[in-house]
Parts: structure tokens; sequence; C-alpha cells
């Protein structure tokens, strides 16, 4: 069935610092790949999407290529803000009749002044 | 704001009682999805409508059904309720069913705690 890895976390970072957080996903046919933000006391919000390999989602400054040689979409950012500080969930989407969303584990991200 | 409507925001309540979750979808969405979310077992799917059908279920124990009136809301009923059920429920809804490419949109959710 279908399954997706993230990286350990809680990651701490300062502000201004680069930002990769690992997703690795098993899935049958050609999923769609999502990035997923979840503020403290917030439901979830979509950060980005790829529908199809090669592709490259983007939004807020944070980055992440849908990679199907190596099944990856981490996620990326060049310089990160306190305000980044949330759960990050990397999920995929198989195509047909049950096209529920599968979710990764989520990391938490902090990110300090 | 996503659009998606859920309420309660926080219910607490005992076991073996029975609650009543409610969405309300973006406008023209016609799917609805229930999620859980719990420390233990993350985010998990559980059922998902179109249209007032019943499209796909996922991990949803016998004890919680769900149904999609003709306005498209949807509500999640949870009975017999354990202290294991406690958790954060969330719906979402997307314009489509079947679609892989389709964008699921997350409303803010439903804490239920069980005592």
């Amino acid at each position: 069935g279908d399954s997706v890895t993230q990286m350990e976390g809680p990651v701490t970072l300062s502000e201004e610092a680069f930002l990769t957080i690992n997703c690795t996903y098993t899935a049958t046919g050609y999923p769609s790949l999502f990035w997923y933000v979840q503020y403290p006391g917030e439901g979830l919000q979509l950060l980005l999407k790829a529908t199809k390999a090669d592709d490259k989602g983007s939004n807020k400054g944070f980055e992440a290529t849908y990679r199907k040689e190596t099944t990856s979409f981490h996620l990326e950012k060049g310089s990160v803000q306190v305000s980044d500080s949330a759960v990050y969930f990397c999920a995929l989407r198989s195509p047909g009749a049950n096209s529920k969303l599968t979710f990764g584990k989520g990391i938490t991200l902090s990110v300090r002044p | 704001d996503s659009g998606v409507t859920q309420t309660p925001k926080h219910l607490i309540t005992a076991t073996g009682q029975r609650v009543t979750l409610r969405c309300s979808p973006r406008s023209g969405d016609l799917s609805v999805y229930w999620y859980q979310q719990s420390l233990d077992q993350g985010l998990q799917f559980l059922i998902q409508y179109y249209n007032g059908e019943e499209r796909a279920k996922g991990n949803i124990l016998e004890r919680f059904s769900a149904q999609q009136f003709p306005d498209l809301h949807s509500e999640l009923n949870l009975s017999s309720l354990e202290l294991g059920d406690s958790a954060l429920y969330f719906c979402a809804s997307s314009p489509q069913g079947a679609l892989a490419t389709d964008t699921q949109y997350f409303g803010p959710g439903t804490r239920l705690t069980v005592l």
C-alpha cells in the first residue's frame, strides 16, 4: 500500500538558516505529492504540491521537486523565519476511487530568533 | 481561511457517550473527507463522501459512522466512546472525488476529549 516516510524530528534552526525536510514515498502508479503545514492550534494548510515527475511546487519561499527516480519530495527553504515554526506533513494521493491522502508522521520545526 | 468550517471546536464528553461532529465544505466542493489525528497514530483517513454517497472507507471503527446531506454538509457520528477516541478530527473537502491532482482543503478541526 501507499506510505510516506519523513525524517525524524524535531528540528530546531536559527533564523535565516537553510531548511531541508526529507520525504520519501511508496506508491503504485503516479501519485500527486503534497506538503501541508500545521501552525500551533490550527488546522492543516496546503503549502505546495506537485502532480507529476520533475514538477516543482513552490510557495512562501518553500520549494519541493517531485523526483520519481528517487521517490522523494524533499522540502527546502533558503532562509527560515520564526513564523515558519510549525509541524510539516508530507502526503501523497494516488489516483483512483479511494483517493485518500496518506500522510507521513510530520516533523516539528522550531525557528529561534 | 480554507473555507471549510467545522463545529464544535472543542468537545468534552464521557466514556460510553455519543457525539456528532459537523462539517461544511467549501462552496462548490462535492467531496468531503474525515481524518483523525492522534499522537500515536498520526493522521489517518476515516471516510470519504462524494455528492451524498460514500466513496471510500479507511480505518474507521464500526462505532463510527458518517453521512453527507443534500446540502453537502457532513456529519461524523462517534458512539460508545472510549478514552482512545480522544483526538483531533479534521474534515477536508475537494472539488471532485477521484482525481489525484485534486487538492483537499482542511477545516480547523474538532478536538474531542473523552474522560
